[in-house]
């Protein structure tokens, strides 16, 4: 069975400050691993994903994830955080292939960005 | 814009009552996900269908069903509501079951 566990429900940061959510997973082959964020009203939407390869992600909005296989970790970083940055954040793992993928997201982080 | 359309947007309805829950995926996804999202439990997967095919089951009532069509579009069904069924509920698409499309979502109130 794979799992997600996503260590702080709320995060809160001071606009300028670094961001640093985490994500540790379990699985018992190689993952895909995701981060997904959902701003209020929205659904989900795809920042970065890591299938192979590369163990440094590069997504959207200037958000990054390092693929840790000896940690099971994914956490995602952005060096600088912005107003707009203030969202949920939801970290995913799934493995199989083709349309038969289980996907596994973990309960979210609320991050805040204070001015 | 994720390209996956869900109707209608918001949906207001009673005790008991029975709903249906209509989900475009973007062109060519085989995929359909549903999700349940509420403020107690989070993000939900409640059922996953492939080409037509039920492919997983998550934390789905069996009060809720779905179905996916031959033209991939996809609903999911609601019935006996319970105001603890008042939630966001999302569809997702994925082309190769990996990155998901996820839908604006429909809000349902259940009063």
């Amino acid at each position: 069975a794979q799992s997600v566990t996503q260590l702080g429900s709320h995060v809160s940061v001071s606009e300028g400050a670094l961001v640093l959510l985490r994500c540790n997973y379990s699985s018992s082959v190689p993952p895909y691993l995701f981060w997904y964020v959902q701003y209020p009203n929205q659904g989900l939407q795809l920042l970065l994903k890591y299938t192979t390869g590369a163990t440094l992600v590069k997504g959207i909005n200037g958000f990054e994830a390092e693929f840790k296989k000896s940690e099971t970790s994914f956490h995602l970083t952005k060096p600088s955080a912005h107003m707009s940055d203030a969202a949920e954040y939801f970290c995913a793992v799934s493995r199989g292939s083709g349309g038969y993928q289980k996907v596994t997201f973990g309960t979210g982080t609320k991050l805040q960005v204070i001015p | 814009d994720s390209g996956v359309t869900q109707t209608p947007k918001h949906l207001i309805t009673a005790t008991g009552q029975r709903v249906t829950l209509r989900c475009s995926p973007r062109s060519g996804d085989l995929s359909v996900y549903w999700y349940q999202q509420s403020l107690d439990q989070g993000l939900q997967f409640l059922i996953q269908y492939y080409n037509g095919e039920e492919r997983a089951k998550g934390n789905i009532l069996e009060r809720f069903s779905a179905q996916q069509f031959p033209d991939l579009h996809s609903e999911l069904n609601l019935s006996s509501l319970e105001l603890g069924d008042s939630a966001l509920y999302f569809c997702a698409s994925s082309p190769y079951g990996d990155t998901q499309y996820f839908g604006p979502g429909t809000r349902l109130t259940v009063l």
